[in-house]
């Protein structure tokens, strides 16, 4: 365990569905992240947080809607998704935003298999 | 496009080996990188960082090597083991907060 959490593990949906990610951190870390991995591309950065406020949108579709409701919680609500949507979702935290020293610490992901 | 990236999408080295896996970054104003492996149903795990003030520096059987005039970043891994076998990204600091990751290279050791 890495200190970062994420549920579930595997998630299978239909594009009619909806669902959400969940991601728990207790490092006492005050920005957090969403990161999509597609098979043979980088991460790719989606959200940004830091003390519970939204500072980046990386021109993520609205189907894609966050939610940190606290500075150890952060959550992914899915609604609506295509097939391409397919991929590893991953939760990061750090100390601070802009504090990358040691960089971030990863959560296992999601696997999310849209249907 | 993506502002790093590595050289060879696969590596294979027998055991015991010492690997190397380069790594390009094209802006000169990062300041900090970070190597990270990813194993198997894993998100990645810090490995070892370097600021752009540094040139070399030194971990547990790792060594990061940066070379800012030519932009290039490597890591080596000295007598590597059947459990480095992973996938490697390197990633750059530029932009204040978000780490930009290159699309990393598969490290398959064998015996």
């Amino acid at each position: 365990e890495t200190g970062v959490t994420q549920t579930p593990r595997h998630l299978v949906m239909g594009m009619t569905n909806k669902k959400s990610l969940k991601c728990e951190q207790h490092l006492g870390h005050n920005a957090m992240y969403w990161y999509k991995q597609s098979a043979k591309k980088p991460l790719e950065l989606m959200f940004v947080y830091s003390l519970e406020e939204r500072v980046e949108n990386n021109s993520v579709p609205s189907r894609f809607s966050p939610e940190c409701p606290n500075s150890s919680h952060l959550f992914l609500h899915l609604h609506t998704l295509q097939p391409e949507d397919s991929a590893l979702y991953l939760c990061a935290s750090s100390q601070d935003l802009g504090q990358a020293n040691y960089g971030y610490t990863f959560g296992s992901g999601t696997r999310l298999t849209v249907v | 496009g993506e502002s790093v990236g590595l050289h060879l999408p696969t590596l294979s080295v027998q055991e015991g080996d010492n690997s190397i896996i380069n790594c390009a970054y094209s802006n000169s104003a990062s300041d900090y990188f970070i190597w990270y492996k990813q194993e198997s149903g894993k998100g990645p795990q810090f490995i070892i960082d370097i600021r752009s003030n540094m040139d070399k520096r030194q971990g547990q059987r790792v060594t990061v090597l940066l070379n800012k005039t030519v932009k290039h970043l490597s890591l080596q891994i000295a007598a590597t083991q059947p459990g480095d076998s992973a996938v490697y990204f390197c990633a750059d600091l530029n932009s204040g907060y978000a780490l930009n990751f290159g699309k990393g290279t598969s490290l398959l050791v064998t015996p």
